[in-house]
């Protein structure tokens, strides 16, 4: 049974700083995963795909690896800034035949102005 | 464009009370989900529809909830009866078909007493 942690659960940070979010799952036979955003009182944005064959995907400031065979993945923010607090949750899709994702718990971001 | 629309935003029942949750996905998509997320947990699928039809529904509590997707569009997610450990946010997603990108509504957060 697959299964997705996220660590820290909770991160402060001043503005400014660089900071990584940490993934990871026990069943290395995924077929991609993505990277969500959920603001409070919110629904989930999609931030970043990765696919299995991939190591790493760019948006803005937004960077996420994914290391299939040692079932990590990490998003790394540069600069961060106020409007960046929300929490960040990864999730992965099993395979090819199904578009059912299983979320990780999320780590809950604040950066302090 | 109009996102996924849901209601209410917020329920608070008793337990062994009954409730339903509607949703308006974005015209068009042809896929729907249903999540649930429980506090500092991420989101878990109840029940994909891919326009009339249950895809999956491998993790919906039979017993006490049930879903409809009528005529391909909007959707209704009922409890019944609820119980204490029901309380969460229930999350609903829409996609154009076969895709990785869902949008998801904002949610309705239920208590149940």
């Amino acid at each position: 049974k697959q299964e997705v942690t996220q660590i820290p659960a909770a991160l402060s940070v001043p503005e400014g700083e660089n900071l990584v979010l940490n993934c990871s799952f026990t069943d290395s036979a995924i077929y991609n995963l993505q990277w969500f955003r959920q603001d409070p009182g919110k629904g989930l944005t999609s931030l970043l795909l990765i696919q299995s064959s991939q190591r790493e995907q760019t948006s803005g400031r937004l960077n996420a690896s994914l290391d299939k065979s040692s079932g990590r993945s990490t998003l790394y923010i540069a600069a961060s800034q106020p409007g960046d607090s929300a929490t960040y949750l990864c999730a992965v899709r099993k395979g090819a035949g199904t578009y059912k994702y299983i979320f990780g718990t999320g780590t809950r971001l604040k950066v302090l102005a | 464009e109009a996102g996924v629309a849901q209601s209410p935003r917020y329920k608070i029942i008793e337990k062994r009370q009954s409730v339903a949750f509607w949703c308006n996905p974005i015209s068009g998509h042809a896929t729907l989900y249903w999540y649930q997320q429980i506090l500092g947990q991420g989101p878990k699928l109840l029940i994909q529809f891919q326009n009339n039809g249950v895809v999956d529904d491998s993790q919906l509590p039979k017993d006490r909830f049930s879903a409809e997707r009528l005529k391909g569009v909007d959707s209704t997610l009922k409890i019944q009866p609820a119980k204490l450990e029901d309380s969460a946010v229930y999350l609903c997603a829409s996609s154009a078909g076969n895709t990785d990108t869902q949008y998801f509504g904002p949610g309705t957060r239920l208590t149940v007493l």
